[in-house]
């Protein structure tokens, strides 16, 4: 079966360091996402993307926070200036279209460590 | 009032019990419903999707939607200590985006 994959799995990285996570999403799915779980906590939209532009962002999605399709098949997040609360697992998500039928299909997580 | 609320757990059952998960939310704009299980450490995994009020059934998974209730239900029937999980809860409306529930941490004790 088809899965989104992310890289790297763990992550660390000391605070006011640019870090890039990686996903490719399910080759023919047109919608993509990332969520960010705090570890304990609720799992928090920040971004989705379609059609090489932002459809919608959280709050949390700052200035710091970018993302990109650099080609066919990634779709990366960008957080220029890590702060210690940045540390979570982040998840990358893609759904085939934006029908009822058309659930989100996650990665396994980068697990982000801001030290 | 939270939009999505689940009741946290742990939930710690024998195996071979009947669980019930429940979500209830405040908007009834929500059309779709879905549940997730998700082990330490790893993503979230799609087990039920529904968008219609009734039941839907899969394998051991039961999906509940009472729409007029604002009420979803996960009940999972011959539960086995593999079932062992955090359980969310997710909800959307046409061309909008996901909510989640906090999820429901369950313990199947051999």
């Amino acid at each position: 079966e088809p899965e989104v994959t992310q890289t790297p799995s763990h992550q660390v990285t000391q605070m006011g360091q640019e870090v890039i996570l990686r996903c490719v999403p399910i080759s023919n799915h047109l919608y993509f996402y990332w969520y960010r779980q705090i570890l304990g906590q609720k799992v928090e939209f920040l971004v989705s993307f379609y059609n090489n532009e932002i459809s919608e962002k959280s709050e949390i999605f700052d200035d710091q926070f970018s993302v990109e399709r650099p080609d066919g098949s990634n779709f990366t997040l960008k957080i220029r200036s890590t702060k210690l609360e940045d540390s979570a697992m982040y998840f990358c998500a893609s759904t085939l279209d934006s029908s009822y039928n058309s659930p989100l299909h996650f990665g396994n997580g980068t697990r982000l460590t801001v030290t | 009032q939270k939009e999505v609320e689940q009741d946290p757990g742990p939930l710690s059952v024998p195996e071979g019990a009947i669980v019930s998960l429940n979500c209830t939310y405040s908007n009834s704009a929500f059309q779709y419903f879905m549940w997730y299980r998700q082990y330490s450490r790893k993503g979230p995994e799609l087990l039920m999707y529904t968008y219609s009020s009734g039941n839907k059934e899969d394998g051991r998974f039961t999906a509940q939607v009472d729409k007029s209730s604002k009420y979803i239900s996960l009940f999972i029937r011959d539960s086995q200590p593999s079932d062992s999980a955090t359980y969310l809860c997710a909800m959307r409306n046409y061309g909008q985006n996901f909510v989640f529930g906090p999820g429901t941490r369950l313990s199947v004790l051999p």
